[in-house]
Parts: structure tokens; sequence; C-alpha cells
């Protein structure tokens, strides 16, 4: 166990719905990373989020978007889902930018139909 | 751009033989790199890392990791693989200005008692 908690286990939504995923960090982490894994393949990078503000972003579109609040928990918004959002989406936290470790948490299993 | 490969997609392997993984990268500049395991219904966890120093890395569970910086390769080894070993495994890198993990496609290894 990494102490990285995530909510909810599971969802299901609709193509045009929007949703939210939450995440805990581990005690004393500062800095929220998200990633979408899609089936059969590696995380990929959506965003990070450093002592509340936006630090780097990969290859996704702006209808992701997140948020860090000061107990540095974050969540993940996204709009207009569309079928190749169904995923896991993992959140990793650290101590902090750069060359600190990311510790991830169980994921969120989202289907979209 | 960075990128990872990991050219084993299935390893299938008795109790006992010996494991070795590959894992290749792109990218000109300083990198960390990293595995992680993802056993069966659970959450991704940290395997072994490099950051600098020594290029022979163990980590848990009797694997161990040797960064080749002339081959940009960092591949996984286990000289005595267990039932318990059976799932998949990540290679990643982060490029030490950057804040990102890039994650490989994965190798699930299966272990045949």
């Amino acid at each position: 166990e990494t102490g990285v908690t995530q909510s909810p286990t599971h969802l299901i939504k609709t193509r045009g719905q929007q949703v939210t995923l939450r995440c805990s960090s581990q005690s004393g982490h500062n800095t929220v990373s998200w990633y979408q894994q899609a089936l059969g393949q590696g995380p990929q990078f959506i965003f990070q989020y450093y002592r509340e503000e936006e630090n780097g972003r990969g290859n996704f579109p702006p209808r992701f978007s997140g948020l860090q609040f000061p107990n540095y928990s974050s969540e993940l918004n996204v709009n207009a889902l569309e079928l190749d959002d169904s995923a896991l989406y993992l959140c990793a936290s650290s101590r902090g930018v750069g060359t600190d470790t990311q510790y991830f948490g169980p994921g969120t299993r989202l289907t979209v139909l | 751009a960075q990128s990872v490969s990991q050219h084993n997609h299935h390893v299938i392997l008795s109790e006992a033989a010996s494991l070795e993984l590959g894992c290749n990268y792109s990218y000109g500049g300083t990198v960390n790199l990293f595995w992680y395991v993802q056993y069966p219904g659970q959450h991704l966890q940290l395997l072994l890392k490099y950051f600098s120093g020594d290029p022979l890395v163990k980590g848990i569970k009797g694997f161990e990791a040797e960064f080749i910086k002339s081959k940009f390769s960092f591949n996984l080894r286990k000289p005595s693989v267990q039932w318990s070993d059976t799932a998949e495994y990540f290679c990643a890198v982060n490029a030490q200005v950057a804040n990102n993990l890039f994650f490989g496609t994965g190798t699930r290894l299966t272990v045949i008692p």
C-alpha cells in the first residue's frame, strides 16, 4: 500500500457526460500526477499539480482539466466524454517534482458507453 | 521526444528459470529510470529505481536492473522466478529536467509452477 487513495473505484458514464475523479495524496507529498492507462497499454501522462498549480501537461485535450486543493488532494475532470476515454485513471503522488519517485494509487476504472 | 520500448510483450517461464526483461529508451539528456510492477488486481508498485551512481541497482523481491548508458538500456533481471512474480512489468523514464514519467507498453510475465 502506498497511502494514495482514489475514488470511485469504478464508474460508468455515457458519451457526452462529464466526470470527476478524486485522489488523496500520500502524507507529506505535495505533488500529484494523473495518468490514463488504456487496456493493454502503459500509463500516459495527463498532467501534474504542484502546490495547487498545474506543473506540466501531456498530449491531452483541454476537456481534461484538474485541480489541487490546499491539502494536496486532487481532482481530474473530463468533459464531453468520448468512448476512447474508457480507461484506468491513475493518480500518483510524490514529495516534489523532478527526481522524486511517484507512488501510485489503485486507479479508477472509467467505462464510457 | 522521449519514448520507452519494451520488446517482450508476453514472457512465459517455469519456476526457477532466470528472467531478463528488456527496456530501451530514447532521450538525449540525463534520465531517471524505474521499473514498476502491477500484480493481478493490484496497483502499480515501484520495483526499483536508478537516479545516479552504481548502474546496477537492486530492488525488492530479488529483482535487479542494470543501466547501460551507451545502449540506452535498463534491463530487469531476476536469477530465479517464482509463481508469485506473475504480473505486468513496466519500465518508465523521467527526464531529470521534466516532471512526468514515460512508460513502456509493459511486459506480461507468466510463471508456470
